[in-house]
């Protein structure tokens, strides 16, 4: 089973300020990475897929990066509506397809 | 537009089983590869296992041997059945589409899309 380490935990961030939140595969995942965003209450959105492919509606604010063990997510000026919990997920190596433990992107 | 929807029980007896079902509005059950995932209070998601339209079903090995996951095309639906439960198998249930249609060669599956708003199981007595 690949393990997913996210980093960091909590991410502290002003409005507006860019947010970077890694992602680190135990073995390659080549570029078969997802980002998803949730909120509280609610299901997980998917924002990236393909390591650096936006999905649907998704905002250009948001950029992935990254190949093999090592992703970031980007987000360039938070906007109030990006407080969040984001996690990435390998789907490349199964089964299981397997997520990481998830970054929270809190208000500073 | 496809839409998802969980329904079943929300409270579960320890060592019976938990049956949940996903319910896909707008679009055609048979076209695309369907997970459920799962999400404890707090913490992370894990993926239990995917089924497609001929029946074919693909399980987490760590819940393997309690699993099941079957399809009704007739009704556009797909279900879950998880033997055996403990209080660790209480979490939200989320159904799922998978990206990639069936028969689709642009990308590998098994990243997700489309989620149901998930529903919420405890298992207690």
């Amino acid at each position: 089973e690949i393990v997913m380490t996210q980093s960091p935990a909590t991410l502290s961030v002003s409005p507006g300020e860019r947010a970077t939140l890694s992602c680190r595969a135990s073995q390659s995942v080549n570029s078969n990475l997802a980002w998803y965003q949730q909120k509280p209450g609610q299901a997980p959105r998917l924002l990236i897929y393909g390591a650096s492919t936006r999905a649907t509606s998704i905002p250009a604010r948001f950029s992935g990066s990254g190949s093999g063990t090592e992703f970031t997510l980007t987000i360039s000026s938070l906007q109030s509506e990006d407080f969040a919990v984001y996690y990435c997920q390998q789907y490349n190596n199964w089964p299981p397809w397997t997520f990481g433990q998830g970054t929270k992107v809190e208000i500073k | 537009q496809v839409q998802l929807q969980e329904s079943g029980p929300g409270l579960v007896k320890p060592s019976e089983t938990l049956s949940l079902t996903c319910t896909v509005s707008g679009g055609s059950i048979s076209s695309y590869y369907w997970s459920w995932i799962r999400q404890p209070p707090g913490k992370g998601l894990e993926w239990i296992g995917y089924i497609y339209y001929s029946g074919s079903a693909n399980y987490n090995p760590s819940l393997k041997s309690r699993v099941t996951i079957s399809l009704d095309t007739s009704k556009n639906q797909f279900s879950l059945k998880l033997s055996s439960v403990t209080a660790a198998d209480t979490a939200v249930y989320y159904c799922a589409r998978d990206i990639v249609a069936v028969g689709a060669t642009w990308s590998v599956r098994g990243a997700f899309d489309i989620w149901g708003q998930g529903t919420m199981v405890t298992v207690s007595s």
